[in-house]
């Protein structure tokens, strides 16, 4: 069974930093894209990055380019998004996502961050 | 970026009757490998997102029949047959043809 299991959210303050990670099993996570997508409270969706198999490619929404670092640990079956300069229109539950826009099979149950003073 | 637009916003619908979503995009979704990237997805009531159909019409693995996704270039439309208690929720469609991927506004069913 695939399950994608995020942890790291939080309350930071403005300009904070905060690294979500999101642990994967039942998949070959080697073998998949990744991405991570986020929902602010009470919105619709937004796809925020996500990383090829390898870790060689990695594509950002503008909103976060700069900001934020996707990466990924295939030893480890795990992905990570670092999030820097934080500012309170990156209020969001961020979910884990199998694969990239053509795939986007499985979602993880989120992770909520909240930015705030 | 492609602006999805979703229409109805909101669908009430008697239980058993047909139920139909609109997806428009502001550009064609025929991606240069042949293939229409737009998906479905459905979010229950504090659950995460659900994928329901995958390049326009094909079912996910265990989605009932009763859903059913068509439509080409950039008008496209999920149907759902009979509508049951468990259809509520908000329904997305996403492109992933061109970046940045980009999802419509959701479209919120309730039972009337």
């Amino acid at each position: 069974e695939v399950q994608l299991v995020e942890s790291g959210g939080g309350l930071v303050q403005p300009g904070g930093s905060l690294r979500l990670s999101c642990a994967a099993s039942g998949f070959t996570f080697s073998n998949y894209w990744m991405t991570w997508v986020r929902q602010a409270p009470g919105k619709g969706l937004e796809w925020v990055a996500h990383i090829k198999k390898d870790g060689s490619e990695k594509y950002y929404v503008d909103s976060v380019k700069g900001r934020f670092t996707i990466s990924r640990d295939n030893a480890k079956n795990s992905l990570y998004l670092q999030m820097n300069s934080l500012r309170a229109e990156d209020t969001a539950v961020y979910y884990c996502v199998r694969g990239g826009g053509f795939t986007s099979d499985y979602w993880g149950q989120g992770t909520l961050v909240t930015v705030s003073s | 970026d492609v602006v999805m637009t979703q229409s109805p916003l909101s669908l009430p619908v008697t239980l058993g009757q047909p139920a139909s979503i609109s997806c428009r995009s502001s550009q064609s979704l025929v991606h240069s490998d042949g293939n229409t990237h737009l998906h479905w997805f459905h979010q229950r009531p504090g659950q995460s997102p659900r994928r329901l159909i995958y390049k326009v019409s094909n079912r996910d693995s265990g989605v009932p029949d009763r859903f059913s996704g068509s439509g080409s270039g950039t008008d496209f439309t999920l149907k759902i047959s009979r509508v049951e208690a468990e259809d509520v929720g908000v329904y997305y469609c996403m492109q992933a043809t061109h970046w940045p991927y980009t999802f419509g506004q959701g479209t919120k069913l309730e039972i009337k």
